[in-house]
């Protein structure tokens, strides 16, 4: 069974440009979740979609946003990307909200605004 | 809200010694889950090792186990036989129904020596 697939791999942006990561969750799982891992920093929560819904959000500003498609799969952008964006964006699923349910990551995606 | 706090931010065991990473939270959830996760160099997150609050017993998983004091809200790992593989970033995370995504400590990176 295939796990969460994230992609690109690598991603090098200019400062101002906007960013689109993608995500496909584990067969089954319906609910996507976004983290942002800074260097040298932990894991900081950014987004949660379920059935389609975004149902939380982090302390990010709006220009980061995302969605997910009918098929559960999800996509993550940022607009007007600024130097300190630069992170491992990493994309988890679950069968549900987290509630008893495990959540697995996904490889990354390595974003470099420069 | 919840907190998630790792106060050891680098461990080292000899190989095939035991070593015990320590874990501290706050939630105002009843129903929680408590996880450790592992993050080698790929940056790959593996889960290691989950526990249910409801669960008085301690989790264990080959290696793995856990020591879980719910008054004291502490939730800390013990890897016995410490394997050179065993060498990664360890996170702590809690998650509940109400927030629906983990919460994680800042991590503590464990380096086994030969």
């Amino acid at each position: 069974e295939a796990g969460v697939t994230q992609s690109p791999t690598h991603l090098i942006k200019t400062r101002g440009q906007q960013a689109t990561l993608r995500c496909s969750p584990i067969s089954g799982h319906t609910s996507v979740y976004w983290y942002q891992q800074a260097l040298g920093l932990g894991l900081q929560f950014l987004l949660w979609y379920d059935e389609g819904e975004e149902r939380n959000r982090g302390n990010f500003p709006p220009r980061f946003s995302g969605r997910q498609f009918p098929n559960y799969s999800s996509e993550l952008n940022v607009n007007a990307l600024e130097l300190e964006d630069s992170a491992l964006y990493l994309c988890a699923s679950s069968l549900e909200g987290v509630s008893g349910n495990t959540i697995y990551f996904g490889e990354g995606s390595w974003l470099t605004v420069v | 809200a919840q907190t998630v706090t790792q106060s050891q931010p680098e461990m080292s065991v000899q190989e095939a010694e035991t070593v015990t990473l320590s874990c501290t939270y706050d939630t105002s959830e009843s129903d929680y889950y408590l996880f450790w996760y592992k993050q080698p160099p790929s940056r790959q997150m593996i889960l290691v090792i989950r526990q249910e609050a409801y669960k008085q017993q301690n989790a264990t998983e080959n290696r793995f186990s856990v020591n879980f004091q719910k008054a004291a809200k502490s939730f800390s790992l013990k890897i016995s036989d410490s394997q050179l593989g065993d060498a990664a970033m360890y996170f702590c995370a809690c998650g509940g129904t109400s927030y629906g995504k983990l919460t994680f400590g800042q991590g503590t990176i464990l380096t086994v020596h030969p």
